[in-house]
Formats: C-alpha cells, structure tokens, sequence
C-alpha cells in the first residue's frame, strides 16, 4: 500500500486567498483525521471523519476552515480566506480496525507545509 | 478524558550512549499506548505500541518501551543510540473501547551528538 497521500507538499500563498489541502486515506481505513502542527502549539487535531461522515469538529480555529470527504478515498481541508496564522504543517492521517479492534493507531502522510504571506 | 506527559522537551545524548525518553500518562480508563518518531520533514510513523500482554514492547530500530500501570508509565528506551536517531519523539495514548481518540504529547527532540 502506498500509504496516506497529501498533496500539496508545499504551499506559498498570500493573504486572502483560498488553500485547498488534499489526503486520500490508507484503502480499506475507516477513520481519518486532520491535524496542524505549529512550534508553539504542537500537534493539533482539526477535525475527524468515520465513514465519510465529520465527527467531530471542535478543533477547527473558525469558520474560516472547512473539511470535507465526498467518499472513502479523498478528503480536503480548506481555508478561506487564508491568513498568515495559519501557515503550519497540516497532516492527514487514517485508521483502520485491527482485527475487529479499532486500537488508535494512525498511519500519517508526509505533511503539507503552508506559508501564508 | 486521557492526557500526556512528556516531561523533558530536549535530549542531547552523545553517540552509542544509551537513552530514555520519559512519558506519563492519565487516563481514568484503561489505554492503548503509543510512540510515535518524527523525522525532519516528515510525518509521524509508529515506533511502537503497547495493546495487552507482555509490559515489555520492542519496535523498529532497536527502540523499546515499557509499561508501567502503577506509575502511569510508558518510557521509551534505546540501549545505544545512532545519529540517525536524531528525530523529534511522541508519546499517545488512546482509551480502550469506543471510539479511540488519540492524545499526544508535547514530543520530546531527541539530538545524537558526535
């Protein structure tokens, strides 16, 4: 399997404008998460999805972040508009049951660094 | 609700010296326990984890924890480090049952000198 897949890996934008983050899952994962990280606030978790469906969203900062994921196999996390709070390190992970267990233990991409000018 | 702590944010450990990277955790339940490693530039990747069983868990390149209940304990152990050891080290839990939320760490940097 070739894992989580986020694109972009990078993302140099300015203020204002809209950042579209994508992640399609581990195939067969039911679970998937998005988390920021920053130096001064570690790792954050955003919002979460079972089945497609958001679970829980309260560590999204504002209105101005949006999730979604249309089916089992991609999921976006979108900012609009941006501002240069939010240039972190965004992170999709996913989780699957481990015989019937869900345990908690996520697979993460690789990250997609955003700079917001 | 479960929370983690990992006491020392840097550790500079010299090359082939062994390590110990410290994590406790709170939980009012019984927990899964995780380490997960950060290398520059990447995601986290599991280290190891600790389900049931044996309190002793070896994981990838010769990492291994323990688990301690009555302490609340899950140290992260390395008899003799390399620099490619070099990383950025997370402890997480996850409650048993239910819906698994995973509570981090703060991480702890991990830097093998020469």
């Amino acid at each position: 399997d070739a894992g989580v897949i986020q694109s972009p890996r990078h993302e140099v934008t300015e203020m204002g404008q809209e950042v579209t983050l994508r992640c399609k899952p581990i195939s067969g994962h039911d679970y998937l998460f998005w988390y920021r990280q920053t130096m001064m606030r570690g790792l954050e978790l955003l919002i979460y999805f079972n089945n497609n469906v958001p679970i829980d969203d309260s560590g999204m900062p504002e209105d101005r972040f949006s999730a979604k994921m249309p089916n089992a196999s991609f999921s976006t996390l979108k900012i609009q508009p941006s501002e240069p709070r939010d240039s972190a390190v965004y992170f999709c992970a996913s989780s699957g049951d481990l015989a019937g267990v869900t345990t908690g233990e996520l697979f993460f991409g690789e990250g997609s660094r955003l700079t917001v000018l | 609700a479960q929370s983690v702590t990992q006491l020392d944010s840097q550790v500079p450990v010299f090359e082939e010296a062994p390590v110990e990277l410290r994590c406790n955790y709170s939980s009012s339940v019984s927990v899964y326990l995780f380490w997960y490693v950060q290398y520059p530039n990447q995601g986290l990747q599991l280290l190891l984890k600790y389900l049931s069983g044996s309190t002793l868990v070896k994981g990838i390149n010769g990492f291994e924890a323990e688990f301690n209940k009555s302490q609340t304990s899950f140290h992260l152990r390395k008899p003799s480090v390399h620099i490619s050891d070099t990383a950025e080290y997370f402890c997480a839990v996850s409650r048993i049952g239910g819906y698994q939320k995973v509570t981090f760490g703060t991480g702890t940097k991990l830097q093998v000198i020469p």
